[in-house]
């Protein structure tokens, strides 16, 4: 078990428009859940970390405003790209949390969202 | 702070040979560590973790590490590599304290197996 899904996993949208992601725990209730954005050929830099029921909180630098993110239940976050620029095109992944005792001990990846902005 | 460093950013090695990809890590407290491989347009995907206990952690698809508190460090292993290990492959490190649940990535390990 511990299996993450994205959708969708690639998404072409116009300059201006909005753009949700949806990051789901499918066999597991994720204590946190965490977004990050990878630009080609460079590592993972965490944007933002949400608890169900709680507002996101976000990592310095990171526009929250911009990057709308909803945690509604124990296993779906959603990543909302509002007003979508070119410079926000990149590979978007998110993880859930699992533990005990509300620690998070292990984060398991889904399979990423290519955002491409035209 | 926590950060964690790949030293190589890129490693090639010939197929049936033993391959290393390097970690070394910096925590405040005691670390939880792990290797994630991602290939391309992928997510990743996990290979293994240290939490506590033997220095010596088993994970997947026949791979190794070995923790080492003195050098801080945390390398990737394996005894003979295959042509389907080219990958990218990130060490990222979290402090075990409870309340910080962030992961720090290095900046990714490019492995290269040459058949």
């Amino acid at each position: 078990g511990a299996v993450v899904s994205q959708h969708p996993s690639w998404v072409i949208c116009k300059s201006g428009t909005s753009v949700k992601i949806e990051c789901r725990s499918l066999d597991f209730q994720a204590t946190t859940m965490f977004w990050y954005r990878q630009f080609p050929k460079q590592s993972l830099m965490l944007m933002a970390t949400s608890n169900e029921g709680s507002k996101a909180t976000y990592e310095q630098g990171v526009e929250k405003d911009k990057f709308l993110i909803n945690h509604a239940s124990l296993t779906l976050s959603t990543l909302t790209v509002t007003s979508a620029h070119p410079e926000d095109s990149s590979f978007y992944i998110c993880s859930a949390g699992r533990g005990t005792s509300g620690r998070t001990y292990e984060q398991y990846f889904g399979p990423g969202t290519r955002l491409t902005v035209t | 702070a926590q950060s964690v460093a790949q030293p190589e950013d890129q490693v090639n090695v010939a197929e049936g040979n033993p391959l290393t990809v390097k970690c070394t890590y910096s925590v405040s407290g005691n670390p939880y560590l792990f290797w994630y491989v991602q290939y391309p347009n992928r997510g990743l995907q996990f290979l293994l973790k240290y939490i506590t206990g033997d220095n010596l952690v088993k994970g997947s698809y026949g791979f190794e590490a070995e923790f080492n508190k003195s050098q801080t460090s945390f390398h990737l292993k394996k005894p003979s590599a295959l042509v389907s290990d080219s990958a990218l492959y990130f060490c990222a490190v979290r402090d075990s304290n409870f309340g910080n649940e962030k992961l720090t990535f290095g900046t990714g390990t490019r492995l290269t197996i040459i058949p």
